[in-house]
Formats: C-alpha cells, structure tokens, sequence
C-alpha cells in the first residue's frame, strides 16, 4: 500500500513563497497523477493540481498563475510552489495519488499558516 | 463558493438511511463520474465511492452512490455512529478543466 507524507514550513509570511514537499513510499510512482488538495479550517476541499509521473502538470484555473509543481520519480517525492501567499491560502494541505479512477491514497496533511 | 452544491448537515439515528445530495451542471456532474470521500474527524479524506457506485476494499456495501442528471446522491443504510464524519463529493469539470468539489456535509448520527 503506497505512504504519501506531507512536509514543509508550517509558517509562511504574507507575500512569500509556499513550498511544500510529499515523500511516496511503498508504490512505484510511474504512470499515475500526483496531486495537492487544500481544505482550509471548517471548509471543503479544493484541488490545487496534479503533476503527472512524466512532468506534465495541470493546475487550477485560480490558482495556476501562483502555481508550481514538480515531480522527482528518482528520489519518491513531488512538490508544490505556491507564491505571493496570502491569508486565503492558510489551509491544511494533502498531497494525493490519482491513479485515473479516483485519489485513492492521501497523506495526513500538513498545516500552513500565513502570517507575518 | 464550491461548484458544487451540498447541504452543509445531515442525520439520523442509528439503523436509519441518510441521503446527501450534491448538485452540479452539465459540465461536471452532467457529463462526467462523481466521487466519494468520507473525512473522519481529524482524519485525511478516504475514498467511499467512484465512477458507477464502485467501492474500495475495506467500504461496506451500506454506501452507495448514484447519478440523475446535473446531481448525485450518497446512500448510507443501517446507520452507525462510526458513520459521523464530513462527505464531500468530487468531480472533474469539462469547462474549467479543473476538478471541483462540494463544500462538505457534515453528517451526525443522533
């Protein structure tokens, strides 16, 4: 059963740089999506985008100027950019696996605040 | 403001059925699968239902998922307590080439 496991700054300052990292373990990582969802506190789910094991990437129209992801197949991991944060991106975020059917497998999440 | 749309609660007693809706548009509901996912309290979201009311290993066929149009609906039966957790459905829109969610509901078993 594949381990995904979210890591990176808990703080972030308003206009600064997101950057998250997620760790695959147990599962190749070739021929699926990986994806990053954010929930902020008492809210529902958004999608942020998906980047392919190959590197192609897709992103949330509203948020795809901000938006960044990379893919390390190598090294199991994969990560997210967002830039010029702001308190609206304060959310917890998953990072996920879509396997073309579903996201099936999620990490537990990471806690991003923003403040200065 | 989620594209698309779900009662923010629901309940029931234990034993009961709950229904949970979720409404979308001929983009996303209206053209393509709706997913599942239950989030326990506290918990990462986990996948309960997808594409023709498939279930994972390990989800009791008590949920079950079904479409009609632009809305899609979640079924549980035989009600439990450990059922009380936060459903949200997911679907991918054709116009926003985005997935997109319901903003949650938040069921209580009575």
């Amino acid at each position: 059963q594949v381990q995904l496991q979210e890591s990176g700054p808990g703080l972030v300052k308003p206009s600064e740089t997101l950057s998250l990292v997620c760790s695959v373990s147990g599962g190749s990582m070739d021929n699926y999506y990986w994806i990053w969802i954010r929930q902020p506190a008492g809210k529902g789910l958004e999608w942020i985008g998906r980047v392919h094991a190959s590197g192609i990437s897709d992103y949330n129209p509203a948020l795809k100027s901000r938006v960044t992801m990379s893919i390390d197949t190598s090294n199991y991991h994969f990560s997210l950019r967002l830039t010029s944060v702001t308190a609206a991106d304060a959310a917890m975020y998953y990072c996920a696996r879509d396997d073309g059917d579903s996201f099936d497998s999620w990490g537990h999440g990471t806690v991003v605040t923003v403040s200065s | 403001q989620s594209v698309l749309t779900q009662p923010p609660s629901a309940s029931g007693t234990p034993g009961q059925r709950v229904i949970i809706s979720c409404s979308g548009g001929r983009s996303n509901i209206g053209n393509n699968f709706v997913y599942w996912y239950q989030q326990l309290p506290g918990r990462a979201p986990r996948l309960l239902v997808y594409r023709r009311n498939q279930r994972p290993a390990g989800v009791p066929d008590r949920f079950s998922g079904s479409t009609s149009g632009t809305s899609a609906s979640l079924a549980i039966s035989g009600l439990r307590s450990e059922d009380e957790a936060d459903y949200h459905c997911a679907t991918w829109d054709d116009s926003l080439r985005s997935w997109v969610f319901g903003g949650g509901t938040k069921l209580t078993v009575l």
